[in-house]
């Protein structure tokens, strides 16, 4: 494809359940962010990967978020036991890698936790 | 104190006229420095970056940095009504992006 794409566009959990999202970087992208963006809020980081490895995690809100990409492509966003305040839009943007100005964003997850 | 700090607005602005928008940062350090258009219910789209004091142009865009104050701007000439968004100011570091909060732009026909 031609841009970031993400699934599910929305998402709603009922509270104490467990989400996964997932995320299809631009071909060829080595760098892997993910942000959250509550409602009137900038995004912000969360985790970083350069291909498979896992660089920076050090904006997960808490030991429930935990991110992977195992291949170095396709990346997932587990959410174990979610609470309401997970209640936000979860971006994914990839890069060319190392000194690459540009991170493309896909559309967003919306997560809602009821 | 915010990392990056925008005036949330909204800034509301004639068709034709010039929209500015400011941004400031606290890590001096910082060495780019970014614009996203965001409209609502999307995500957010670069428009701009910038590394170097001064200015740089791009169409009816500009941008411009200013270290010393630890200042970014971004100015929109010929404001179109397509131009209303949330206006993402967002600094490098360490390859992650640091966001500030947005301003509201509406351009009023």
């Amino acid at each position: 494809g031609a841009g970031v794409s993400q699934s599910p566009r929305y998402k709603v959990a009922k509270r104490g359940q467990d989400v996964a999202l997932r995320c299809d970087p631009i071909s060829g992208h080595v760098s892997l962010f993910w942000y959250q963006q509550a409602l009137g809020q900038g995004p912000e980081f969360l985790t970083y990967f350069q291909n498979e490895a896992q660089l920076d995690k050090s904006g997960l809100p808490s030991d429930r978020f935990f991110a992977e990409r195992p291949e170095g492509s396709v990346s997932t966003l587990k959410i174990q036991r979610t609470q309401q305040e997970d209640s936000a839009v979860y971006l994914c943007a990839s890069s060319l890698g190392l000194y690459s100005y540009e991170q493309y964003f896909g559309p967003g997850t919306r997560l809602t936790v009821t | 104190q915010k990392e990056v700090e925008q005036n949330s607005g909204p800034l509301s602005v004639p068709e034709g006229a010039i929209a500015s928008l400011n941004c400031t940062y606290s890590d001096r350090g910082s060495q780019s420095f970014f614009w996203y258009r965001q409209y609502s219910g999307k995500s957010p789209e670069l428009i701009m970056f910038i590394y170097s004091n001064g200015d740089k142009e791009d169409g009816r865009f500009t941008a411009q940095l200013n270290k010393a104050s630890q200042y970014v701007s971004l100015l929109i000439r010929d404001s179109q009504p397509s131009d209303s968004a949330t206006y993402l100011c967002a600094v490098k570091g360490n390859e992650k992006l640091t966001f500030g909060t947005g301003t509201r732009l509406t351009i009023i026909p």
